[in-house]
């Protein structure tokens, strides 16, 4: 069974770091690239950023490219999203994803991604930052 | 960035009944592909979100025949011919035309 469990509920203060992660099992890790989506309470999903595990090769959401960042630990089949300085607007559940169906197209050297869904999620990581 | 948008924003239907939700983008999905990369989850009160359909009308695994998706360029929907107690959540598009980012619906809220 293909599953992704995720790192427990987090309280932090405004500027202290942190990392969450998602472990991958019953499929091969390197294989799907692995997202992760931000919901804040009462809202809609908000796609972050993602990751391939086999070459971290990373893609980010611009909304938050520079706050955050995803990587892979292949030895464990595990997947971190990381803050180094929180922010009270960071309160939010985070899930994990797995991404198939995504297509890469290369042209002259230069590669681009389409498509791709989340077929398999995790239960969710809540967030809690006080300022 | 394709901006997605859903209506009606809350839905109220009785078992038995069908129901239908409308996903529009701001910029026409047909990849030079030729796929069209629209999705629809559904998310259960207090769970993770669950795929519902891919590629605009594909049935996931295990996702029941009452639920289909069909739509073309900028205009896409998601129906249930019949709803049951269960389908109650929030349904959101999204989309994966030229990543990234990915974006999604606002988001539906079905009440059974």
């Amino acid at each position: 069974e293909v599953q992704l469990v995720q790192s427990g509920a987090e309280v932090k203060k405004s500027g202290e770091s942190l990392t969450i992660s998602c472990k991958a099992s019953g499929y091969l890790f390197d294989t799907y690239w692995i997202t992760w989506v931000r919901q804040m309470p009462g809202k809609r999903l908000e796609w972050m950023g993602m990751i391939d595990p086999n070459d971290s090769n990373r893609k980010y959401s611009p909304s938050f490219n520079g706050h955050v960042s995803i990587s892979a630990d292949r030895s464990v089949s595990t997947v971190y999203l990381q803050w180094s300085s929180l922010r009270a607007s960071d309160t939010a559940m985070y899930y994990c994803a797995r991404v198939a169906g995504l297509y890469k197209y290369c042209t002259d050297g230069l590669c681009s991604l389409s498509g791709g869904y989340f077929d398999t999620w995790g239960q969710g990581t809540p967030v809690t930052v006080s300022s | 960035d394709i901006v997605l948008t859903q209506t009606p924003l809350s839905l109220s239907v009785t078992p038995g009944q069908a129901a239908s939700i409308s996903c529009k983008s701001s910029q026409r999905l047909l990849h030079s592909d030729g796929r069209t990369y629209l999705y629809w989850y559904l998310q259960k009160p207090g769970q993770s979100p669950q795929l519902l359909i891919y590629e605009v009308s594909s049935r996931f695994s295990g996702v029941p025949d009452r639920f289909s998706g069909s739509g073309s360029g900028t205009d896409f929907t998601l129906r249930i011919s019949r709803v049951e107690a269960d389908d109650a959540g929030v349904y959101y598009c999204m989309q994966g035309k030229n990543l990234p980012p990915y974006t999604f619906g606002q988001g539906t809220k079905l009440e059974i």
